[in-house]
């Protein structure tokens, strides 16, 4: 059974640095997706970015990118410059395989602080 | 663009109360989740429903049924209530190809029994 893990519970970082936060996933599959997702204070979830894991490159979409690191099934979230509203909790997922519904499997969250 | 709208956003029940959330979009999208949330333990599949008709088990469905009677809307019930359960429910939907992995969520419906 496919499961993933965020061992961080809670970081803390000064606005305008650089954060990252660990997620590694267990899956038989040869083909799979991995996500990140944000959830504000709110309780707003909303998509950030994904990783196909048969491409080589990692994924960037504006202050975010990842780090894909296939031997270690690892998929690491970089948020470079970050700012207040990027407090939040961040949540690693994964789906295997490419047909049917978008069955995810989620990690339990990363909660990020970003302090002025 | 479009939403997804839970309903209601707070729910107090009492133990074994039968309790029925609901869920409805506008992005004409053909496959709907529901979701729950517990502190500390992310997000677990309940249901999900590719098409008008259809019902999948996830991960956690005991104790739950869902119905999906229209493309728009997917409910879910929570059959008997447990006594101090907590958690939020949280409806997503997504495209079925193309956009493999995005899910867009409602804002949840917070769950509380007495």
């Amino acid at each position: 059974a496919q499961k993933v893990t965020q061992t961080q519970t809670s970081i803390s970082v000064v606005e305008k640095t650089t954060v990252t936060m660990d997620c590694v996933y267990e899956t038989r599959d040869s083909s799979y997706f991995l996500f990140w997702y944000k959830q504000t204070a709110s309780g707003e979830i909303v998509f950030l970015i994904r990783q196909d894991s048969y491409k080589k490159e990692n994924a960037t979409v504006g202050h975010y990118s990842l780090n894909f690191q296939k031997p270690k099934s690892s998929i690491g979230l970089i948020i470079t410059a970050t700012q207040i509203e990027d407090s939040a909790v961040y949540f690693c997922a994964m789906r295997e395989g490419a047909e049917g519904a978008d069955r995810l499997t989620f990690g339990k969250g990363t909660q990020l602080i970003i302090q002025p | 663009g479009g939403i997804i709208t839970q309903t209601p956003k707070f729910l107090i029940g009492q133990e074994g109360q039968k309790l029925t959330l609901k869920c409805q979009q506008n992005f004409n999208h053909d496959t709907m989740y529901w979701y729950r949330q517990d502190s500390g333990k992310g997000l677990r599949l309940i249901y999900y429903s590719i098409t008008e008709n259809d019902l999948q088990k996830g991960d956690l469905s005991e104790g739950y049924d869902a119905s999906r009677e229209k493309k728009s809307s997917f409910s879910l019930t929570v059959t008997s209530a447990q006594k101090n359960e907590m958690a939020v429910f949280l409806c997503a939907s997504s495209r079925d190809r193309g956009y493999t992995g995005q899910l867009y969520f409602g804002e949840g419906s917070k769950l509380t029994v007495l």
